[in-house]
């Protein structure tokens, strides 16, 4: 069974940092892109971003490149969402995501029951 | 950046009516459109892939048809459970992949 669980949320000020952690189990972890993708209270999906299996290709919206970085840990089948200089608009659910095929980070099948960020003062 | 338009925002249909979804994108995006449906407190599920394709286990009353700029998904007798949001995505350009902003259907 697929299983991805994220952690690492909680209350930050404006302008700190927090890490975020996705531990999954059921699949092929390593030849897996993955995704992160948050939502704000109240509103909609917005993909924040993806890494290949290997870690060797990474890829950011723009709302968060250079302030966010995603990385893996295959050997323990995790993947991870550094997140610095955040903003009140970083306020939102983080969701962990699988892609349906290996290789590929587009189409999510398997989501986590997603970790909640909140920026403010 | 492709952005996808959803319509109508909010759609009132009664159970075991037809609700039928549009999604709109700026941009050919050939077949490269998923749905997902999502209830409250919950992630998102994946219902489609490919405008047309089911997902595994989704029940044979969702369906997807388009291509193009143009797609619709349609639940062809409302159960209970549908009653909740649904967001189309393109996975044609990316990144980023990027969503639209939602149908939420509700009870008429």
């Amino acid at each position: 069974e697929v299983q991805l669980l994220e952690s690492g949320g909680g209350l930050v000020q404006p302008g700190g940092s927090l890490r975020l952690s996705c531990a999954v189990s059921g699949f092929n972890f390593n030849i897996y892109a993955m995704n992160w993708v948050r939502q704000a209270p109240g509103k909609g999906l917005e993909w924040v971003s993806g890494i290949s299996g290997s870690g060797g290709s990474r890829y950011y919206a723009d709302s968060v490149r250079g302030r966010f970085v995603i990385s893996r840990d295959n050997s323990k089948n995790m993947v991870f969402l550094q997140m610095n200089s955040l903003r009140a608009e970083d306020t939102a659910v983080y969701y962990c995501a699988k892609p349906r095929a290996a290789g590929t980070l587009d189409i999510l099948d398997y989501w986590g029951q997603g970790t909640l960020v909140t920026v403010s003062s | 950046e492709i952005v996808l338009t959803q319509s109508p925002a909010t759609l009132s249909v009664s159970p075991g009516e037809r609700a039928t979804l549009s999604c709109r994108a700026s941009q050919n995006i050939n077949s490269d459109l998923a749905w997902y449906q999502q209830k409250p407190g919950q992630p998102p599920r994946l219902l489609i892939y490919g405008a047309s394709t089911r997902a595994t286990g989704i029940p044979a009353r969702f369906s997807g048809s388009g291509s193009g700029t143009e797609f619709t998904l349609t639940i062809s007798s409302l159960q209970s459970e549908d009653f909740v949001t649904y967001y189309c995505q393109q996975y044609h350009s990316w990144p980023p992949p990027t969503f639209g902003q939602g149908t939420k259907v509700e009870v008429k």
